[in-house]
Parts: structure tokens; C-alpha cells; sequence
């Protein structure tokens, strides 16, 4: 079945690092790629998708290309703030209907 | 953007009791949602599929009879952890379907 994984965390990071998060998928067919957040006491956010190859999704800063050769969808962004401390969760939807495969989450903390 | 919201945010009950949570898109007609369970520092683990009019359909390992889950139309759909005990405290997330899933805020489970 489909499946998602991601770099175990804690990922902790001073202000204005660079931040990657690596996430790896195992699907049939062409599926969608999600990046959500979360912040502590809260429920998912969408971040940002792709869906289809070399597709890049951004927003805030954040971007992740999907790439179809490695089967990745790696979060990246350049200059990373203490408000961007959350939970990162990598997912993926098969190319029909709108089931998600979530992978383990990576917290992300910043420090000033 | 599609919102989905849910009540109560947060809820403390005595063992033995039932907990009804609600879900609501408030601003879209979903025909699917699901509801998730998720533990501390954990990913979110899938309970249950609710399309509306119909019986939900749950995942392996969820009791039917403790998680009653009620989707009378298609922007309301109602959990009830039924005869709560103290391991049912947990974090539930709902979210409402169109093409993709929109996330409630969560609703925070406290069984004494």
C-alpha cells in the first residue's frame, strides 16, 4: 500500500537557518503530495501541494518540488523564524479520491 | 477557503460518560469526512470514513460501537466516544471533503 516517510524529529534550528525536512513516498500511479503544518494545540493546516511531476508547491517561504525519480517531495525554506516552529506532516493522495497517507510528522523548533 | 470548524475545542467528562464532538464545513458542501485520532506526538491515525446518508466505514481496530459516527448532512457529521474511559483521551481531528481535505481545529478529550 501507499506510504510516506519522513525525517524523525526533533529538527532544531536557529533563526534565520536553513531548514529541510526530507519526505519519501511509496505510491501507485501519480499521486498528490501535501506539506500540512501544525501548531501546538491546533489541527492541520494545509502548507502547500504538487500534483504532478516537477510540479513545485510554495507559500510562506516554504517550497518542496515533486520529484518522481527519487519518489521525494523534500520541504525546504531559506530563512526560518521562531513562528515557524510547528509540526511538519508529508502526505499524499492517490491520483483518485481524497484519501490521505499521512507519514510520522517532524517537529521543527527555532530559536531565536 | 473552505473552513471546517469543530465543538467543542476542548472537553474534561467523568468515565463512564459520552462525548458527542461536532464538525461542520461552514462554507462548502462535503460529501466525505473522516475523523482522526491523534496521541501525543504522534501522527494522526484515521478512525473512520463518513460519506453522508450512509453507515461510516471504519478502520481496522476501531470499535463501530464506541465511535458513533453520525453524518446527516453534508455539512455536519457528529463523533460520540460512547462510555468514555480514560484511554479514550486524545486529541480528535475531523476534516470535510471535496476534491481534497479541509482540517477542523481539533477537539481536546479529557476522561477523568
Amino acid at each position: 500500500g501507499d506510504s510516506v516517510t519522513q525525517m524523525e524529529g526533533p529538527v532544531t534550528l536557529s533563526e534565520e537557518a536553513f531548514l529541510t525536512i526530507n519526505c519519501t513516498y511509496t505510491a501507485t500511479g501519480y499521486p498528490s503530495l501535501f506539506w500540512y503544518v501544525q501548531y501546538p494545540g491546533e489541527g492541520l493546516q494545509l502548507l502547500l501541494k504538487a500534483t504532478k511531476a516537477d510540479d513545485k508547491g510554495s507559500n510562506k517561504g516554504f517550497e518542496a518540488t515533486y520529484r518522481k525519480e527519487t519518489t521525494s517531495f523534500h520541504l525546504e525554506k531559506g530563512s526560518v523564524q521562531v513562528s515557524d516552529s510547528a509540526v511538519y506532516f508529508c502526505a499524499l493522495s492517490p491520483n483518485a479520491g481524497n484519501m490521505l497517507t499521512f507519514g510520522g510528522g517532524t517537529r521543527l523548533m527555532v530559536k531565536p | 477557503g473552505a473552513v471546517v470548524s469543530q465543538h467543542p475545542s476542548w472537553v474534561i467528562c467523568k468515565s463512564g460518560t459520552s462525548v458527542k464532538i461536532e464538525c461542520r464545513s461552514l462554507d462548502f458542501q462535503a460529501t466525505t469526512m473522516f475523523w482522526y485520532r491523534q496521541f501525543p506526538k504522534q501522527s494522526l491515525m484515521l478512525m473512520a470514513t463518513s460519506n453522508e446518508g450512509s453507515k461510516a466505514t471504519y478502520e481496522q481496530g476501531v470499535e463501530k460501537d464506541k465511535f458513533l459516527i453520525n453524518h446527516a448532512s453534508l455539512t455536519l457529521s457528529t463523533l460520540t466516544v460512547t462510555s468514555a474511559h480514560p484511554e479514550d483521551s486524545s486529541f480528535y481531528i475531523c476534516s470535510a471533503a471535496q476534491d481534497e481535505q479541509f482540517f477542523g481545529p481539533g477537539t481536546r478529550l479529557t476522561v477523568l
